[in-house]
């Protein structure tokens, strides 16, 4: 059975300052890896999504990376600004069934821009 | 563009009370949907998904069930509430048809206190 792990769990910086979140799975035979953002008592927002065959995929200021052969993702978020903090989530869908299936998340990053 | 709405955002309910909580999704057609449960302290959890009208998938044993009555309308329902059954319940959607996993977008979320 897939999991997911996300390290740290919470984590505070000032703002300017470039920093990195982790996810990590047990199964690397997956179809792509999503990241997404949630704030306080809301749905989830699609940040980034990596296909199996990719290495890298950026928006704006967010770089996401994808190592399958060690597990592995990043999230790189340059030039923090208050309004990134929220709780930041990865997740992959199931090695096999018909692309229908749902994900499985790790339990997220809560992360604070101190302005 | 395609939009996802939930109702009610808020519902306080007590144990042994039934549950209905709806899902509509605007926008597109066949799409496949999921029920999710994000409990206090605890990751996101697959609850049920759909690929089509009347044919549900259930991840976990509980005391829920869901309904999928037209194209783009998905209910998650239940007899009796317990306890355990609060949370915050997310809707998802996919394009429907493909063999991948594709970006889920997700709607705003419901949030259920059972006293």
């Amino acid at each position: 059975k897939q999991e997911v792990t996300q390290i740290p769990a919470a984590l505070s910086v000032p703002e300017g300052e470039n920093l990195v979140l982790n996810c990590s799975f047990t199964d690397s035979a997956i179809y792509n890896l999503q990241w997404f953002r949630q704030d306080p008592g809301k749905g989830l927002t699609s940040l980034l999504l990596i296909q199996s065959s990719q290495r890298e995929q950026t928006s704006g200021r967010l770089n996401a990376s994808l190592d399958k052969s060690s597990g592995r993702s990043t999230l790189y978020i340059a030039a923090s600004q208050p309004g990134d903090s929220a709780t930041y989530l990865c997740a992959v869908p199931p090695k096999y069934g018909g692309g229908a299936d749902g994900l499985t998340f790790g339990k997220g990053t809560h992360l604070i821009i101190q302005p | 563009s395609q939009t996802i709405h939930q109702w009610p955002a808020t519902l306080v309910q007590p144990v042994g009370s039934p549950l209905s909580l709806e899902c509509t999704v605007e926008g597109t057609s066949n799409p496949n949907l999921y029920w999710y449960r994000q409990a206090a302290g605890r990751g996101l959890q697959l609850l049920f998904y759909s690929v089509g009208i009347g044919q549900i998938s259930s991840e976990v044993p509980q005391n829920l069930s869901a309904s999928r009555p037209q194209d783009r309308q998905f209910i998650l329902s239940s007899k009796k509430l317990l306890l355990s059954d609060s949370g915050f319940y997310l809707c998802a959607w996919t394009s429907g048809g493909g063999k991948r996993q594709e970006t889920q977008y997700f709607g705003p979320g419901t949030r259920l206190l059972v006293l």
